[in-house]
Protein backbone atom coordinates (compact mmCIF):
# COMPACT_ATOMS: atom_id res chain seq x y z
CA UNK A 1 0.00 0.00 0.00
CA UNK A 2 0.74 3.52 -0.17
CA UNK A 3 1.35 4.10 3.47
CA UNK A 4 2.21 1.90 7.08
CA UNK A 5 -0.86 0.26 7.81
CA UNK A 6 -1.69 -0.83 11.24
CA UNK A 7 -4.06 -3.39 12.87
CA UNK A 8 -6.32 -3.40 14.79
CA UNK A 9 -7.11 0.25 15.11
CA UNK A 10 -8.54 -0.24 18.71
CA UNK A 11 -8.41 -3.09 20.66
CA UNK A 12 -9.50 -3.36 24.19
CA UNK A 13 -8.75 -6.49 26.27
CA UNK A 14 -9.16 -7.52 29.75
CA UNK A 15 -5.88 -7.52 32.01
CA UNK A 16 -3.38 -10.38 31.43
CA UNK A 17 -4.84 -11.70 28.05
CA UNK A 18 -2.25 -11.96 25.13
CA UNK A 19 -2.11 -9.04 22.44
CA UNK A 20 -0.79 -8.85 18.74
CA UNK A 21 -1.06 -6.04 17.03
CA UNK A 22 0.30 -5.74 13.25
CA UNK A 23 2.14 -3.32 11.10
CA UNK A 24 2.49 -3.18 7.47
CA UNK A 25 5.20 -1.64 6.51
CA UNK A 26 6.12 0.69 3.06
CA UNK A 27 7.23 -1.77 0.16
CA UNK A 28 10.52 -1.42 0.01
CA UNK A 29 11.26 0.08 3.31
CA UNK A 30 13.88 -1.91 4.88
CA UNK A 31 13.82 -0.37 8.54
CA UNK A 32 11.01 -0.84 10.75
CA UNK A 33 10.01 0.81 14.19
CA UNK A 34 7.62 0.39 17.01
CA UNK A 35 7.29 2.61 19.25
CA UNK A 36 4.40 3.66 21.86
CA UNK A 37 2.87 7.10 23.34
CA UNK A 38 1.35 6.49 26.68
CA UNK A 39 -0.54 9.67 28.01
CA UNK A 40 0.88 13.19 28.28
CA UNK A 41 4.41 10.93 27.63
CA UNK A 42 6.50 11.02 24.48
CA UNK A 43 6.95 8.55 22.05
CA UNK A 44 9.05 5.69 23.09
CA UNK A 45 11.16 3.83 21.37
CA UNK A 46 10.25 -0.31 21.77
CA UNK A 47 12.01 -1.99 18.96
CA UNK A 48 13.81 -1.36 15.39
CA UNK A 49 14.11 -3.90 12.50
CA UNK A 50 17.08 -3.32 9.71
CA UNK A 51 17.30 -5.25 7.06
CA UNK A 52 18.23 -9.14 7.89
CA UNK A 53 20.05 -7.80 10.86
CA UNK A 54 19.08 -9.04 14.42
CA UNK A 55 16.39 -6.64 15.94
CA UNK A 56 17.56 -3.69 18.28
CA UNK A 57 14.83 -4.59 21.21
CA UNK A 58 16.71 -2.19 23.68
CA UNK A 59 13.41 -0.29 24.17
CA UNK A 60 11.16 -3.58 25.15
CA UNK A 61 9.78 -2.84 28.38
CA UNK A 62 10.16 -6.46 29.90
CA UNK A 63 10.09 -9.62 28.77
CA UNK A 64 6.08 -9.64 27.75
CA UNK A 65 6.88 -7.40 25.38
CA UNK A 66 7.97 -9.33 22.14
CA UNK A 67 8.05 -8.96 18.12
CA UNK A 68 8.96 -10.45 15.17
CA UNK A 69 9.45 -9.41 11.16
CA UNK A 70 8.76 -12.34 8.84
CA UNK A 71 9.94 -12.20 5.53
CA UNK A 72 11.48 -8.69 6.21
CA UNK A 73 8.08 -7.22 5.56
CA UNK A 74 4.76 -7.21 8.12
CA UNK A 75 5.47 -7.48 11.69
CA UNK A 76 4.13 -8.48 14.76
CA UNK A 77 4.10 -6.86 18.24
CA UNK A 78 2.79 -9.02 21.25
CA UNK A 79 1.98 -8.49 24.50
CA UNK A 80 1.32 -11.46 26.90
CA UNK A 81 -0.81 -11.13 30.25
CA UNK A 82 -1.35 -7.63 29.32
CA UNK A 83 -0.97 -4.88 32.52
CA UNK A 84 -3.08 -1.28 32.91
CA UNK A 85 0.22 0.06 32.63
CA UNK A 86 0.65 -1.16 28.64
CA UNK A 87 -2.42 1.00 27.81
CA UNK A 88 -1.28 3.29 24.83
CA UNK A 89 -1.39 4.20 21.50
CA UNK A 90 1.48 1.64 19.90
CA UNK A 91 2.46 3.14 16.06
CA UNK A 92 4.61 1.40 13.85
CA UNK A 93 6.93 3.21 11.58
CA UNK A 94 9.53 2.26 8.49
CA UNK A 95 11.83 4.05 6.58
CA UNK A 96 14.58 3.31 4.12
CA UNK A 97 16.83 3.75 6.64
CA UNK A 98 18.35 7.26 5.78
CA UNK A 99 18.13 9.86 8.76
CA UNK A 100 17.12 12.56 5.90
CA UNK A 101 14.17 10.59 4.94
CA UNK A 102 12.25 10.33 8.78
CA UNK A 103 10.18 8.14 9.23
CA UNK A 104 6.87 6.77 7.54
CA UNK A 105 4.19 6.67 10.85
CA UNK A 106 1.02 4.37 10.45
CA UNK A 107 -1.86 5.24 12.51
CA UNK A 108 -1.45 3.25 15.57
CA UNK A 109 -3.26 0.85 17.19
CA UNK A 110 -4.71 2.11 20.24
CA UNK A 111 -4.88 -0.22 23.32
CA UNK A 112 -6.82 -0.29 26.50
CA UNK A 113 -6.55 -2.81 28.86
CA UNK A 114 -9.45 -3.11 31.34
CA UNK B 1 14.38 9.91 31.75
CA UNK B 2 13.51 12.98 29.12
CA UNK B 3 16.09 13.71 27.06
CA UNK B 4 13.90 15.85 24.93
CA UNK B 5 11.44 18.37 26.49
CA UNK B 6 8.73 20.07 24.83
CA UNK B 7 7.79 22.45 27.80
CA UNK B 8 4.60 24.09 26.61
CA UNK B 9 2.25 21.24 26.05
CA UNK B 10 -0.40 24.40 23.64
CA UNK B 11 0.24 26.97 21.82
CA UNK B 12 -2.54 28.86 20.31
CA UNK B 13 -2.02 31.32 17.25
CA UNK B 14 -4.05 34.03 14.76
CA UNK B 15 -4.00 32.81 10.88
CA UNK B 16 -1.36 34.70 9.23
CA UNK B 17 0.94 35.18 12.60
CA UNK B 18 4.50 33.28 13.67
CA UNK B 19 4.34 30.18 15.16
CA UNK B 20 7.00 29.30 17.49
CA UNK B 21 7.46 26.08 18.93
CA UNK B 22 10.09 25.17 21.34
CA UNK B 23 12.07 22.22 22.28
CA UNK B 24 15.12 21.44 24.44
CA UNK B 25 17.31 18.55 24.61
CA UNK B 26 19.81 17.20 27.37
CA UNK B 27 22.00 14.70 25.45
CA UNK B 28 24.73 16.89 23.70
CA UNK B 29 25.54 13.61 21.73
CA UNK B 30 22.39 14.06 19.51
CA UNK B 31 23.32 14.93 16.24
CA UNK B 32 20.10 14.80 14.60
CA UNK B 33 16.93 16.61 14.91
CA UNK B 34 13.55 16.25 13.62
CA UNK B 35 10.36 18.18 13.77
CA UNK B 36 6.97 15.84 13.18
CA UNK B 37 3.38 16.69 12.56
CA UNK B 38 0.41 14.95 13.68
CA UNK B 39 -3.44 15.02 13.08
CA UNK B 40 -5.73 13.31 15.43
CA UNK B 41 -6.44 9.60 14.78
CA UNK B 42 -3.57 9.87 12.48
CA UNK B 43 0.26 9.09 12.56
CA UNK B 44 3.16 11.47 12.94
CA UNK B 45 4.42 13.11 9.79
CA UNK B 46 7.61 13.77 9.13
CA UNK B 47 8.25 17.58 8.50
CA UNK B 48 11.72 18.49 8.74
CA UNK B 49 15.29 17.98 9.92
CA UNK B 50 18.27 19.62 10.39
CA UNK B 51 21.54 17.97 11.32
CA UNK B 52 23.79 19.08 14.38
CA UNK B 53 26.44 20.59 11.53
CA UNK B 54 24.05 23.56 10.64
CA UNK B 55 22.11 26.24 12.83
CA UNK B 56 19.19 26.66 10.27
CA UNK B 57 17.12 24.78 7.65
CA UNK B 58 14.41 26.46 5.65
CA UNK B 59 11.41 24.55 3.50
CA UNK B 60 8.98 26.84 2.36
CA UNK B 61 7.12 28.29 5.42
CA UNK B 62 8.62 26.28 8.20
CA UNK B 63 12.05 27.20 9.60
CA UNK B 64 13.95 25.00 11.98
CA UNK B 65 16.82 26.48 13.94
CA UNK B 66 19.57 24.89 16.06
CA UNK B 67 21.42 26.15 19.43
CA UNK B 68 23.71 23.84 20.30
CA UNK B 69 25.00 25.73 23.12
CA UNK B 70 21.82 25.97 24.29
CA UNK B 71 20.48 22.82 23.37
CA UNK B 72 17.69 24.27 22.17
CA UNK B 73 15.60 24.46 18.60
CA UNK B 74 12.58 25.83 17.22
CA UNK B 75 10.24 25.61 14.61
CA UNK B 76 9.23 28.65 13.00
CA UNK B 77 5.71 28.28 10.71
CA UNK B 78 5.31 31.75 9.25
CA UNK B 79 2.85 32.63 7.92
CA UNK B 80 0.61 30.29 10.16
CA UNK B 81 -2.73 28.63 8.29
CA UNK B 82 -5.40 26.94 10.02
CA UNK B 83 -4.48 23.02 8.59
CA UNK B 84 -1.22 23.84 10.40
CA UNK B 85 -3.11 23.31 13.52
CA UNK B 86 -1.92 19.62 14.72
CA UNK B 87 0.44 18.13 17.62
CA UNK B 88 3.83 19.10 16.74
CA UNK B 89 6.72 16.51 17.87
CA UNK B 90 10.39 17.25 18.06
CA UNK B 91 12.74 13.94 17.78
CA UNK B 92 16.47 14.10 18.40
CA UNK B 93 18.62 10.75 17.16
CA UNK B 94 21.72 9.77 17.74
CA UNK B 95 21.76 6.89 15.53
CA UNK B 96 18.85 5.52 13.55
CA UNK B 97 16.71 3.52 15.96
CA UNK B 98 17.76 5.81 18.82
CA UNK B 99 15.51 8.73 18.04
CA UNK B 100 13.86 10.39 20.87
CA UNK B 101 10.94 12.54 21.02
CA UNK B 102 9.62 15.34 23.35
CA UNK B 103 5.54 15.09 24.31
CA UNK B 104 4.69 17.67 21.79
CA UNK B 105 2.88 20.65 21.64
CA UNK B 106 -0.39 21.15 20.67
CA UNK B 107 -0.99 24.18 18.33
CA UNK B 108 -4.05 25.71 17.47
CA UNK B 109 -4.23 28.52 14.53
CA UNK B 110 -7.33 30.65 14.59
CA UNK B 111 -8.83 31.88 11.53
Amino acid sequence: GAGVSQSPSNKVTEKGKDVELRCDPISGHTALYWYRQSLGQGLEFLIYFQGNSAPDKSGLPSDRFSAERTGGSVSTLTIQRTQQEDSAVYLCASSLGGRGHGYTFGSGTRLTVV
Amino acid sequence: DQQVKQNSPSLSVQEGRISILNCDYTNSMFDYFLWYKKYPAEGPTFLISISSIKDKNEDGRFTVFLNKSAKHLSLHIVPSQPGDSAVYFCAASLKYNDMRFGAGTRLTVKP
